[in-house]
């Protein structure tokens, strides 16, 4: 069975702060992670996918597969980056979400 | 980009009637398009696969009757709520998934609310 876990539904850091989001799974075969986000009003949107190894707007995420985690990652937060942000892995070609965090930067 | 849009945007009905909720890939064809519910505050949970010109694949626990699905064109996926009640109210959210590319990156409608009274 795929499982996503986020453990923090609430991440609030002040602006300029590192933001680290956690995310954990659970899933038999080779795993694909991927972070999504959602803007205030807007739609799901996906930020990036650990196959690509890419930063987009400063985040990163490393796969570790000893701990089957996907943390996302950025050194210093900055006020647009409050969002809800799920991460979420594909596996037997759906994907399964976590529940999401809510992130806040404070100014 | 790829855009995909839902129709309507909200809904109210009133209990026992059905609800038709539209998905559209506006600039591309999707050949796998896929349905999430939303409770509020909780995290999308996959109710269906649909694929063009066949049936489409339930989840565990959804039933098929009650969330009809009909993706009859490369560009339109629906959802019908049949015999809607107040615990179906929730937010419907689709996703298309392109067809005859490489990309494996779903794209996501801005998502339908439902309310049933």
């Amino acid at each position: 069975a795929q499982r996503v876990t986020q453990p923090e539904k609430l991440l609030s850091v002040f602006k300029g702060a590192p933001v680290e989001l956690k995310c954990n799974y659970s899933y038999s075969g080779s795993p694909e992670l991927f972070w999504y986000v959602q803007y205030s009003r807007q739609r799901l949107q996906l930020l990036l996918r650990h196959i690509s190894r890419e930063s987009i707007k400063g985040f990163t995420a490393d796969l570790n597969k000893g701990e089957t985690s996907f943390h996302l990652k950025k050194p210093f937060a900055q006020e647009e980056d409050s969002a809800m942000y799920y991460c979420a892995l594909r596996g037997a070609q759906k994907l399964v979400f976590g529940q999401g965090t809510r992130l806040t930067i404070n100014p | 980009g790829a855009v995909v849009s839902q129709h309507p945007s909200w809904v109210i009905c009133k209990s026992g009637t059905s609800v038709k909720i539209e998905c559209r890939s506006l600039d591309f064809q999707a050949t796998t398009m896929f349905w999430y519910r939303q409770f509020p505050k909780q995290s999308l949970m996959l109710m269906a696969t649909s694929n063009e010109g066949s049936k489409a694949t339930y989840e565990q626990g959804v039933e098929k009757d009650k969330f009809l699905i009909n993706h009859a064109s490369l560009t339109l996926s629906t959802l019908t709520v049949t015999s809607a009640h107040p615990e179906d109210s929730s937010f419907y959210i689709c996703s298309a998934l392109p067809g005859g590319t490489s990309t494996d990156t779903q794209y996501f409608g801005p998502g339908t609310r439902l309310t049933v009274l």
